[in-house]
């Protein structure tokens, strides 16, 4: 069975550049999450879709950032536009449904570099 | 809120010897505790996880302990390998977080031959 992917898995673009990062879940997985570890710290939490319902998006910085996650599917996480300190890796991650506090399978994130 | 203090890298350690790298955590509720490993140009993997107090989460001869009594969840292993170099990640998830991970900061562990 296929794991997360994610796509890109890097991106090196200029700082007021738009980006969109993809996440594909494991099939069935109703829970998706997105992270991100910036500048070698902590891994921090940015948001939590149901299907395509957003649960909880506490950790978004700012609304430069907009996640989508459309049919519940796949999801996207647009930076627009980007600025520096937007650079990091991307992890998204995915769970069974009422799971809990059970596994999250995290994908190889995606590395953003913002020039 | 929730979250995890782990001990600052980098730990370099030669091989065969003995690997600890302390985690505590602060919770409501009863978090599920978790190892995840980041190997170099990898993705992050869970290594071992305890959901309860006093399991015992081992894997690749690694493990930890839930310690309610003292909120922690230490790593240790026997006998480091040159391949276990890699990015130590401790984490909790808890229903009162609405379940998602909250990571600590990473311990770089450096392993020579």
């Amino acid at each position: 069975e296929a794991g997360v992917t994610q796509f890109p898995s890097h991106s090196v673009i200029e700082k007021g550049q738009t980006v969109t990062l993809r996440c594909d879940p494991i099939s069935g997985h109703d829970n998706l999450y997105w992270y991100r570890r910036v500048m070698g710290k902590e891994i921090k939490f940015l948001l939590h879709f149901v299907k395509e319902s957003k649960q909880d998006e506490s950790g978004m910085p700012n609304n430069r950032f907009l996640a989508e996650r459309t049919g519940g599917t796949y999801s996207t996480l647009k930076v627009q536009p980007a600025e520096l300190e937007d650079s990091g890796v991307y992890f998204c991650a995915s769970s069974l449904p009422g799971t809990g506090g059970n596994e999250q399978f995290f994908g190889p994130g995606t590395r953003l570099t913002v020039l | 809120g929730n979250s995890v203090t782990q001990m600052e890298g980098p730990v370099t350690l030669s091989e065969e010897a003995f690997l600890t790298i302390n985690c505590t955590y602060t919770a409501t509720g009863y978090p599920s505790l978790f190892w995840y490993v980041q190997y170099p140009g990898e993705g992050l993997q869970l290594l071992l996880k305890a959901t309860k107090a006093d399991d015992k989460g081992s894997n690749k001869g690694f493990e930890a302990t839930y310690r309610k009594e003292t909120t922690s969840f230490h790593l240790e292993k026997g006998s480091v390998q040159v391949s276990d170099s890699a990015v130590y990640f401790c984490a909790l998830s808890a229903n009162t977080g609405g379940f998602k991970t909250i990571f600590g900061a990473g311990t770089r562990l450096f392993v020579k031959a």
